[in-house]
Parts: C-alpha cells; structure tokens; sequence
C-alpha cells in the first residue's frame, strides 16, 4: 500500500516569494501528479511526472525516484495561486493515492 | 477547451434512496474513474472503468455501488442505498493514452 505525505500542511506567503511544497511516497510509482483543488472544490491537473523536471509558468515539479520525493515549487507566488495544493502516486496500474494537500494562502 | 463536466453539481438525498451521478468524460478518452471526498479529509479512489468493464476498484466500492457507460457519452455512478457517511464530494475523471487525467467540477452529494 502506498503512503503519500505533503508538507507543510498549511502555508502562508507573502506576494513575490517562492514557495515549495513537498511530498513523499513509500512505494515506486509510474507517475506522480500536483493537483491544485480551488476553494469551490474543483480540480485541475498542474503536473504529471515520472522523472526529472516540469516547468509550467511559473509553476516547478521535481521528482527524485530514487528518494521517491516531490516538489512543487511556486516562483513569485500571486494571491491567485491561493489553493489546496494535492500530490497524488500512481503505482502500477491506474490507482491514484492521494496525499491530505498544501493549503496555500498568499497574502497581497 | 474540451472538459469533463458533471451532473448535478448537489444533490441532497435520504438515506436509502438511490442516487446516480453523471458525467460526461472528455470525448476521445478512453479510461475513467470516479474519487470521492469526504469533507475536510484526502481525496479517494473509488474505481476505474476501461473498455466497458472496471479494471480496478477500491475496498471502498462494494455492492452498493455500481458504475456505468450507458450510451458512449455518460459515464455514471449509482449507489443503490445511501448511507450517511456518503455524503462526500465525488469527482470524475477521464483520460486518453497519456497518465494524465482531467476531473470534473464534482457532485456534491448529501445524505440527510
């Protein structure tokens, strides 16, 4: 069974800084994903990722496989990116596990 | 851009009633899921759906829970006689070749 841990659980920022979210899994994978859930519930995919680096905007996802660790990197974070930042393991097959997420918070 | 959307966005049942959801998966996507969320706890996987079978399910999805493609276009959940602890936000989800999945705004579901 695979575990999903993020930290932190809860982030608060102010505009302009960088920020990083992680997550940890304990069991090899075929792919991670970020999700970001807005305040109204809804969810889109930021990242799908089984190696290496993504880079969207202003939005980075990094992954070691060999530490089986992520990181979702925000550069000059916006009130906007305020959300609940989720990262989900998908193992063999099509099961995603889902970490509890990052409520992210910036402040004008 | 196309979207998986999803219908009704709340719907409010009693318990033991019977309740489908709806949801109209991207059109050229092949695989589909359904999550759901309990208020303020991590998303969970429910089942995935593939070539008009369920290739996985989760301890979560038993007997009262089925999950259809009826006509090529829907994609639905039906729970044959809710429980309270059904109440939860269920999302759908579709995706074509590639892992990545596109979900859908969620059904709020309330069992009173």
């Amino acid at each position: 069974k695979n575990e999903v841990e993020q930290s932190p659980q809860n982030l608060t920022a102010q505009e302009g800084e960088f920020i990083t979210i992680n997550c940890s899994y304990s069991v090899g994978i075929s792919a991670l994903h970020w999700l970001q859930q807005h305040p109204g519930g809804g969810i889109v995919s930021l990242f799908m990722l089984s190696s290496g680096k993504k880079k969207h905007g202003r939005l980075i996802a990094t992954i070691n496989i060999q530490e089986k660790h992520s990181s979702l990197h925000i550069t000059a974070s916006h009130p906007r990116d305020s959300a609940v930042y989720i990262c989900a393991a998908q193992s063999s097959g099509d099961k995603l596990t889902f970490g509890t997420g990052t409520r992210l918070a910036v402040r004008p | 851009e196309p979207e998986v959307t999803q219908t009704p966005s709340h719907q409010v049942t009693q318990m033991g009633q019977e309740v489908i959801l709806r949801c109209v998966p991207i059109s050229n996507h092949l695989y589909f899921y359904w999550y759901r969320q309990i208020l303020g706890q991590k998303v969970e996987f429910l089942v995935s759906f593939y070539n008009n079978e369920i290739s996985e399910k989760s301890e979560i999805f038993d007997d009262q829970f089925s999950v259809e493609r009826p006509d090529g276009s829907n994609f639905t959940l039906k729970i044959r006689s809710t429980k309270l602890e059904d109440s939860a936000m269920y999302f759908c989800a579709s995706r074509a070749l590639s892992y990545e999945q596109y979900f859908g705004p969620g059904t709020r579901l309330t069992v009173t």
